[in-house]
């Protein structure tokens, strides 16, 4: 089975500062990676994904995240935030040879301040 | 752009009642999923559903709750009698397709079980 954890439960953030969302998952097998986020009352937005390839991966809204093998981790970075920045992110993992389901992170609320 | 529509947007309902979420899944997918977020707590899968039939379950998804795709446009989750413990907020996405395909998800059906 697989396992994510986002490690912070709260990350607060002034405008135009740079931001890294950590995500660290556990897989005896291969995964895809992906970072959802979630604006208040909607739904999960897909912010990026990782399949294969380069293990930079970049997505919308000026994010990007890097794929590392031997620490297990896919953390998201953005270089400069805004105040429309403000959500809640999640990091999740499905498996390469087995069906489609995601495991998600307890997630990271960002709160871009003035 | 398509997106994942989910109602109600909050479903309130009595200990050992019935209650169906309804789901209309963007028009071209074939793969559907119920996930759910108890308050706080991380985004667990429910069920995956394939030409007509379960494909992939968690242990969560016990006899208590089946889904059904009862056209061609919407597919429910049902839940036969509720316990205080199924509050919470349910997800429905849809894919085009298994493995890294990307999974859309709706804004979520907030259940209170009373």
């Amino acid at each position: 089975a697989q396992s994510v954890t986002q490690l912070d439960s709260q990350v607060p953030v002034f405008e135009e500062a740079p931001v890294e969302l950590r995500c660290n998952y556990s897989s005896s097998v291969s995964v895809y990676l992906f970072w959802y986020v979630q604006y208040p009352n909607q739904g999960l937005q897909l912010l990026l994904k990782y399949l294969s390839g380069s293990t930079l991966v970049k997505g919308i809204n000026g994010f990007e995240a890097e794929f590392n093998k031997s620490q297990t981790s896919f953390h998201l970075r953005k270089p400069s935030v805004h105040i429309s920045d403000t959500a809640e992110y999640f990091c999740a993992v499905s498996t390469t040879g087995g069906g489609n389901k995601l495991t998600f992170g307890t997630g990271t609320q960002l709160k871009v301040e003035l | 752009e398509p997106e994942v529509t989910q109602t109600p947007s909050h479903q309130v309902t009595q200990m050992g009642q019935e209650v169906i979420l309804r789901c209309v899944p963007i028009s071209n997918h074939l793969y559907f999923y119920w996930y759910r977020q108890i308050l706080g707590q991380k985004v667990e899968f429910l069920v995956s559903f394939y030409n007509n039939e379960i494909s992939e379950k968690s242990e969560i998804f016990d006899d208590q709750f089946s889904v059904e795709r009862p056209d061609g446009s919407n597919f429910t989750l049902k839940i036969r009698s509720t316990k205080l413990e199924d509050s919470a907020m349910y997800f429905c996405a849809s894919s085009e397709a298994r493995g890294a395909n990307i999974q859309y998800f709706g804004a979520g059906t907030r259940l209170s079980v009373l």
